[in-house]
Formats: C-alpha cells, structure tokens, sequence
C-alpha cells in the first residue's frame, strides 16, 4: 500500500481481555517494528521484525505482550489480560531493511489508540 | 534508563522565531541521528537526519547542530510558521543490522500567530 496502515484506529476494552493490534505495512519492506507511546513520553521501541523472524524482542514489557509477523507482511501485536498501564498509542512502523548504518527511514503509520478502562 | 534525553518537553514561539529542541546522548556507538515531527492523530514522520561525522546538516528551515565530543545534538528552526506547532522527537539508531531507534521523549512546539 501507500503507507502504513494500523487497525483498529481506537480500542476501548475492559481489564483483563485480550486485545489484537493489527499492522500492514508498506509493500517491500522487509523490516518492521512495534513502539509504543503513552502520555507524555517519547515512542519506546517494543519489537524489530526481518522478514517473518523477530530477532529484537528487547522491548516487550511482560510474557503479556507478543507478536507475529506472516508472509513477511502484516504484524499482529497481542497483549493478554490488559492492564490499566497498558493504555498507549502502539505504533508500527517499516523501512526497507534494517541497515548497518546510515540512513534507515522509518516510516510510521498512525497507530492504534488503546484505552483499557 | 534513558539513553536519549530530550529537551525541553514543551516550547513556545511567536512566529517568525527560532526554537532550539537539545538532545543528549549516552552511547557512542550510535550511529545515525534522525529528527521526527508529528502533528496530532498522525505517526511521526521523518523530518531531517544527521550522521555523527557532520557538524551541521540544513534543510530549508530546518538545520540540526551535532557535537559529538559532547555528545549531544540540536534542532534548530528558522523562521518558524503557524504550521510548524507539532512534536518533536529527536533518535538516535543502535548500529548493527536491526536499524532499530532510541527515541527522546518528545517536545511539544506552539508556534503564535
């Protein structure tokens, strides 16, 4: 596609369900990567995708938190018994490939509003 | 721990002005340092990058200063518009192959009338 497409826009969901967060990200690019921003705080980098394998996962914050990428395309974050802390802005975002140096743009999509009440 | 620390959290210029967003770095292998600007509903978009070996990079109104002795890297806008108010973030991307970035924790800029 044009550009990085995230669903849904907003999740308002209850303490303790599930909730999937879906990522398309722009055709060609290999890399992709999950940050999340809450409320006044800078994007905090979540998980790095090559392809279909994750050779980042650094950031997830608890076994709560997981994801998976098919067909070297489309990512789905997964975050289990939500928490009230959880509520964020999650942000995907792709590039080209990781690089080892130089320019690397990454280009986000508007991400996924999520609100546990 | 805090590898990329931004400042301030919040600015505000009449038009026309000058605001200077600073950052602050800890590791010095990282290798590439981008600015992104994000206006509200939007994700961050990529505004202007510098690599460690250059001092200043411009483009158009935007120019961003990079000492590396010091660690420490700044974004300057000239002649600042109505149109500009938006979030900045300043990142700094590990080395390696993951391209992954460490991003600052923001800063929110009004530009007035």
């Amino acid at each position: 596609g044009a550009g990085v497409s995230q669903s849904p826009s907003n999740k308002v969901t209850e303490k303790g369900k599930d909730v999937e967060l879906r990522c398309d990200p722009i055709s060609g690019h290999t890399a992709l990567y999950w940050y999340r921003q809450s409320l006044g705080q800078g994007l905090e980098f979540l998980i790095y995708f090559q392809g279909n394998s994750a050779p980042d996962k650094s950031g997830l914050p608890s076994d709560r938190f997981s994801a998976e990428r098919t067909g070297g395309s489309v990512s789905t974050l997964t975050i289990q018994r939500t928490q009230q802390e959880d509520s964020a802005v999650y942000l995907c975002a792709s590039s080209r490939r990781g690089v080892s140096s130089g320019a690397n743009v990454l280009t986000f999509g508007a991400g996924s509003r999520l609100t546990v009440l | 721990q805090q590898q990329v620390k931004q400042s301030p959290q919040s600015l505000i210029v009449q038009k026309g002005g000058i605001p200077i967003i600073n950052c602050a770095y800890e590791n010095t292998a990282f290798d590439y340092f981008p600015w992104y600007q994000q206006f509200p509903g939007k994700g961050p978009a990529l505004l202007i990058a510098i690599r460690p070996d250059v001092s200043e990079k411009k483009e158009g109104r935007f120019t961003i200063s990079f000492n590396k002795s010091a660690k420490q890297f700044s974004l300057h806008i000239m002649d600042s518009q109505p149109g500009d108010s938006a979030t900045y973030f300043c990142a700094a991307k590990w080395p390696g192959n993951t391209g992954k970035l460490i991003f600052g924790q923001g800063t929110t800029l009004q530009v007035k009338p």
